[in-house]
């Protein structure tokens, strides 16, 4: 059973450029989540997708855009890259409802200069 | 809003010593808990959670934490560490409300004498 697997495992890109990630969940789940790590902190939540649909956001400016497919997998969109964008870009996928906690990839990490 | 604090940004311990990691919460509502690992490179493995019940909970690679709502805490134990346990550690705070999304400390770095 693949867990939640993240591509690429590693990105670099130059300050205004534009990057995708993407991500497929754990066999089962419905729901995708990402998360921006910087180095040396707590992941912090970007926003979540469930049925195709964006249901809750963080933080973030709207640089940061998702999308969900059918087949539940989710693709990140980061535009106008800014060299604080630099992070681990962690996906985490559950099963909608109650008690379902997350599993998470192994990231993709972006590095912008 | 969440917020969860992990007072220790580095704990330093002996293989074979006992391990203890704070986490203090904030949350209006009966909130639910998680404690992650993260290895260098690597994503969040979860270790433990509390949704509800036994204060008590036991997790994955004999650790254990108990939510203490007096204190909004929820500290992570493991009586006897392995070199293996050398690793970041993650407190985490969740609600019903909020859908799954997850708040997260700072975290704590764990370094494991020989």
């Amino acid at each position: 059973d693949a867990g939640v697997t993240q591509s690429p495992t590693h990105l670099i890109k130059t300050r205004g450029q534009q990057v995708t990630l993407r991500c497929s969940p754990k066999s089962g789940h419905d729901t995708v989540s990402w998360y921006q790590q910087a180095l040396g902190q707590g992941p912090q939540f970007i926003f979540q997708y469930y049925e195709e649909e964006e249901r809750q956001r963080g933080n973030f400016p709207d640089r940061f855009s998702g999308h969900q497919f059918p087949n539940y997998s989710s693709e990140l969109n980061v535009n106008a890259l800014l060299l604080g964008d630099s992070a681990l870009y962690l996906c985490a996928s559950s099963r909608s409802g109650y008690n379902s906690p997350l599993h998470f990839g192994n990231g993709t990490r972006l590095t912008v200069t | 809003a969440q917020s969860v604090t992990q007072p220790d940004i580095h704990i330093t311990v002996s293989e074979g010593a006992s391990l203890e990691l704070r986490c203090n919460y904030s949350y209006g509502a009966t909130p639910y808990l998680f404690w992650y690992v993260q290895s260098p490179g690597q994503g969040l493995q979860l270790l433990l959670k509390y949704f509800s019940g036994d204060t008590l909970v036991q997790g994955i690679k004999g650790f254990e934490a108990e939510f203490k709502r007096s204190q909004s805490s929820f500290n992570l134990r493991k009586p006897s560490v392995h070199w293996s346990d050398a690793a970041e550690y993650f407190c985490a705070v969740g609600a019903w409300a909020a859908g799954n999304k997850l708040t997260f400390g700072g975290g704590t770095r764990v370094l494991v004498k020989p």
